[in-house]
């Protein structure tokens, strides 16, 4: 089992709607958990950070945790074509503070 | 600042070849990494560095040397170079290893 799953996608969703991406992780001690999202052929650039239970909200982007479920959510709103990217779920590691990343889910934003 | 930097961009490399793969960053973090990207495999470590003269495994460190200059330049080799070390290659630096990673562009290597 790998640590962190996400749908693979492609996710696509028509500009103004809302992008829903979920996360898993295997790690029941993990306490960090990150967003980072990758344009093709860019490296990744973090966009969301969250520790605690509940919503985070920042802009467009709302990250969702639920560490009893080990479920992170991604949700963007209002949805523009450059939000069109692959979007990585990654989980900090308690055994030894090292990120985990998921396989990615690429979101395509269609005008 | 230049933020964290690599070189080169891209290496083409015929198998048995040996390369260095250079990173660096100017944010005077205590931390650096350095992952892989396949398709469909996200991003896995391959070595890091807690801090300056100190550098640890990771998930696939197989194949890689690391060597931690100094604060700033953290350095991964390949001694001889297999078709299956064919990826792109990210540096990435914290400043300790449960903070933010900041990452660079990267390196596409090919191998042959």
């Amino acid at each position: 089992q790998k640590e962190v799953e996400q749908n693979s996608g492609p996710l696509s969703v028509p500009e103004g709607a809302i992008a829903s991406l979920n996360c898993t992780y295997s790690d029941r001690g993990s306490q960090s958990f990150f967003w980072y999202r990758q344009y093709s052929g860019k490296s990744p650039e973090l966009i969301m950070s969250i520790y605690s239970n509940g919503d985070k909200e920042d802009g467009r982007f709302t990250a969702q945790l639920n560490k009893a479920s080990q479920y992170v959510s991604l949700l963007i709103r209002d949805s523009q074509p450059s939000d069109s990217a692959t979007y990585l779920c990654a989980s900090l590691r308690s055994n030894d503070y090292k990120l985990s990343f998921g396989a990615g889910t690429t979101v395509t934003v269609r005008a | 600042n230049a933020g964290v930097t690599q070189t080169p961009k891209f290496q083409v490399l015929k198998t048995g070849q040996s390369m260095t793969l250079q990173c660096a960053q100017d944010m005077n973090h205590n931390s650096m990494y350095w992952y892989r990207q396949d398709p469909g495999m996200g991003l896995r470590l391959i070595y890091y560095s807690a801090s300056e003269g100190t550098t640890d495994k990771g998930e696939v460190p197989n194949g890689y040397n690391v060597s931690r200059l100094n604060k700033r330049e953290f350095s991964l080799r390949l001694e001889s170079a297999a078709p299956s070390q064919t990826s792109v290659y990210f540096c990435a630096s914290s400043t300790r290893d449960s903070e933010t990673q900041y990452f660079g562009p990267g390196t596409r290597l090919l191998v042959l």
